[in-house]
């Protein structure tokens, strides 16, 4: 079973508008997240990231939201733009007496149109 | 160069070979990953390192075969190759704080046939 789920594979927005990605996981031992971007034939990139001792992080148009009672964060991104159609994963960090395991999930291909 | 590489890019091997790719980072970032890449199933991770000489497994651990002997290299060994195993291979390095960003290689597209 995965740990880290992203329920929409793909998700089309309107330049300008919102764009919200989801992710869900189940391990509460789970205690750092972070969104990563991936341009096709290159590795992915960190965009974001927060901690579970806060409940929102902003860095200029990215804000991500983490609900702990629910297992869940999100990503915006307001306003949309071309560029920021790629393949979208949120990953956790479960560190277990003082090692660091780094889990991904599904990603949501995001597609902005102009 | 500085950073994280990944060889080859590119493999085609039969099924029943053994396949090794190599992962190399400059850093010296404790930790080290192998992910593979499906459609589906995101990232999924294949095996870990938190230090030279110490592995474990990750979700999906079958059929594979890492080793650490130094702090920079990572290789990761398919014994048998199989034709599930086609996939997208990315390596990463994490530094010894732990929650922080990974860095990833370039990827490795593995073709069995």
């Amino acid at each position: 079973d995965q740990q880290v789920k992203q329920n929409s594979p793909s998700l089309s927005v309107q330049e300008g508008r919102i764009s919200i990605l989801n992710c869900d996981y189940t391990n509460s031992m789970f205690d750092y997240f972070l969104w990563y971007k991936k341009y096709p034939a290159e590795g992915p990139t960190f965009l974001i990231s927060i901690s579970s001792i806060k409940d929102k992080n902003e860095d200029g148009r990215f804000t991500v939201f983490l609900n702990k009672s629910a297992k869940h964060l999100s990503l915006h991104i307001v306003p949309s733009q071309p560029g920021d159609s790629a393949v979208y994963f949120c990953a956790a960090i479960e560190n277990r007496s003082g090692t660091y395991k780094y889990i991904f999930g599904t990603g949501t291909r995001l597609k902005v149109l102009a | 160069d500085a950073g994280i590489t990944q060889s080859p890019r590119y493999k085609i091997t039969e099924t029943g070979r053994q396949v090794t790719l190599m992962c190399h980072q400059t850093w010296s970032h404790s930790y080290m990953f192998w992910y593979r890449q499906d459609l589906g199933h995101g990232l999924r991770l294949i095996y870990y390192s938190a230090a030279a000489d110490i592995t474990d497994k990750g979700e999906v651990p079958d059929g594979y075969v890492v080793s650490r002997s130094k702090t920079e290299n990572f290789p990761l060994t398919l014994e048998s190759a199989t034709r599930s195993q086609t996939s997208v291979y990315f390596c990463a390095s994490l530094p010894d704080r732990g929650n922080t960003e990974a860095f990833f290689g370039q990827g490795t597209r593995l073709t069995v046939v």
